[in-house]
């Protein structure tokens, strides 16, 4: 079974400054999808930025980038010129890329909290 | 689009009460999916559905849960009796499955508290 593991339950940046959340994950296969959401204090999960294994170019998506490391097992969010917009709490998330009907299953971690300082 | 919407927002209710969340996927969307979260485990996925039909409902903790959709636009997550251990966030997501699977979208959640 696949399993997703941060280590990092807190985190702490100061505003303009760069952070980078840590995420682990386990599998035996060879093609899936990647995610990272972000949850505010509102609850409302969003979508930050996703990484398909099958493509070696690391994902970006303005002020948010991957380091995905494919045979380390390792996928990390660098968050560039942080703001306090920025300040949630972050999962990082596996889902199979196999055909069939159990490919949209979702395995999230634990969560990362994310401070951004003034 | 609306995006995904579920009620209540919170639900307050007393031990043994039956209690019944909704949610309204996005329109055009074939996959729903019920989650629960909570300090102890997180983010759990309970069971989700492609195209109404139940795939995988390994994640229900027991009989006292239960789950339908009717029709592509909705579907219920009951819980009868409810106990305190079900007070948790519950969150709905939909997406469009279309083989190799995509985004999955989530609603605001609803709030359990069991008294």
């Amino acid at each position: 079974a696949q399993t997703v593991t941060q280590s990092q339950p807190e985190m702490s940046v100061q505003e303009a400054e760069t952070v980078t959340l840590s995420c682990t994950y386990d599998t035996s296969e060879s093609d899936y999808y990647l995610f990272w959401y972000k949850q505010p204090p509102s609850r409302q999960m969003i979508l930050v930025i996703r990484q398909e294994a099958y493509k070696q170019q690391n994902a970006t998506e303005n002020r948010f980038s991957v380091n995905f490391q494919k045979a380390a097992k390792s996928f990390s969010l660098k968050i560039s010129d942080s703001q306090l917009g920025d300040a949630a709490m972050y999962f990082c998330a596996y889902r199979t890329r196999v055909g069939g009907g159990a490919t949209n299953k979702l395995i999230f971690g634990t969560g990362t909290l994310l401070a951004v300082q003034p | 689009d609306a995006g995904v919407i579920q009620s209540p927002r919170h639900e307050v209710t007393e031990m043994g009460q039956e209690v019944t969340l909704r949610c309204k996927p996005i329109s055009g969307h074939n996959s729903l999916f019920w989650y629960r979260q909570t300090m102890m485990r997180g983010l759990e996925l309970l069971i989700y559905f492609n195209n109404n039909v139940p795939i995988d409902d390994s994640g229900m903790p027991e009989d006292r849960f239960s789950a339908k959709m009717p029709n592509a636009s909705f579907s219920t997550l009951k819980i009868q009796p409810s106990e305190p251990r079900d007070s948790a966030v519950y969150f709905c997501a939909s997406s469009f499955f279309r083989g190799s699977g995509n985004e999955q979208f989530f609603g605001p959640g609803t709030r359990l508290t069991v008294l």
